[in-house]
């Protein structure tokens, strides 16, 4: 049974870049069947896709977070990572990271979720 | 305003059937686009309970089913219980945006 976690830096200052990182148990970030996710919920909100990345590399983002954000995977260490540039407040959210299966693209398997507050 | 429409509330009595609609587009469901379901509990990560269209994970009672036509997909719960009480979301692909995304959630109430 896979198993993700996500890091937790709980508290990001406006301008400044929020990093995540995901780890990966359970199972291998390159099997080829999956993709490596991460979508967040505002607070009180909905979920929204921020994107998601293969284990080669490819990646595909939302195109309302694109000029923002990087996804990254290291194979090697079964993890992979989030930066979101320049955050404000808007970005405080409770960040998942997860595995979505390539055909469909759905989710099916999600790590606990941590809430990342964007504040001074 | 989501892409994939959704009813904010539905709402029935224990052992009613309800269903929760996703209502989308030719560039997403109508283009035959699989669409997903999520079942979700407050300050809980959401879990998959149907998956391409119609299919439930190993785990899902059967009391939880799926189906598409057009532009539309519905989640349907017969026998409701009091536990089902949560948040859904759909969940597609659409080609115009080239990305996936999730419809806004509708909070299910057992009365």
């Amino acid at each position: 049974q896979v198993q993700l976690q996500e890091s937790a830096p709980g508290l990001v200052k406006p301008s400044q870049t929020l990093s995540l990182t995901c780890i990966v148990s359970g199972g291998s970030i390159s099997s080829g069947y999956y993709y490596w996710s991460w979508i967040r919920q505002h607070p009180g909100k909905g979920l929204e896709w921020i994107g998601y990345i293969y284990h080669s590399g490819n990646s595909y983002y939302n195109p309302s977070l694109k000029s923002r954000v990087t996804l990254s995977v290291d194979t090697s260490k079964n993890q992979f990572s989030l930066k979101l540039s320049s955050v404000t407040a808007a970005d405080t959210a409770v960040y998942y990271c997860a595995r979505a299966m390539v055909r469909g693209i759905a989710v099916d398997s999600w790590g606990q979720g941590t809430l990342v507050t964007v504040s001074s | 305003q989501s892409v994939l429409t959704q009813p904010p509330s539905v709402s029935g009595a224990p052992g009613q059937r309800v269903t929760i609609s996703c209502t989308g587009s030719s560039s997403n469901i109508g283009a035959g686009y699989d669409v997903h379901w999520y079942q979700q509990f407050p300050g809980t990560a959401p879990k998959l309970l149907i998956y391409a269209n119609n299919n439930r994970p190993s785990g899902v009672p059967e009391r939880f089913s799926g189906s598409k036509s057009g532009t539309s997909a519905s989640l349907a719960i017969t026998g409701l219980q009091a536990e089902d009480e949560a948040d859904y979301y759909c969940q597609s692909y659409d080609s115009s945006l080239s990305a996936s995304l999730f419809g806004g959630g509708t909070k299910l109430t057992v009365l």
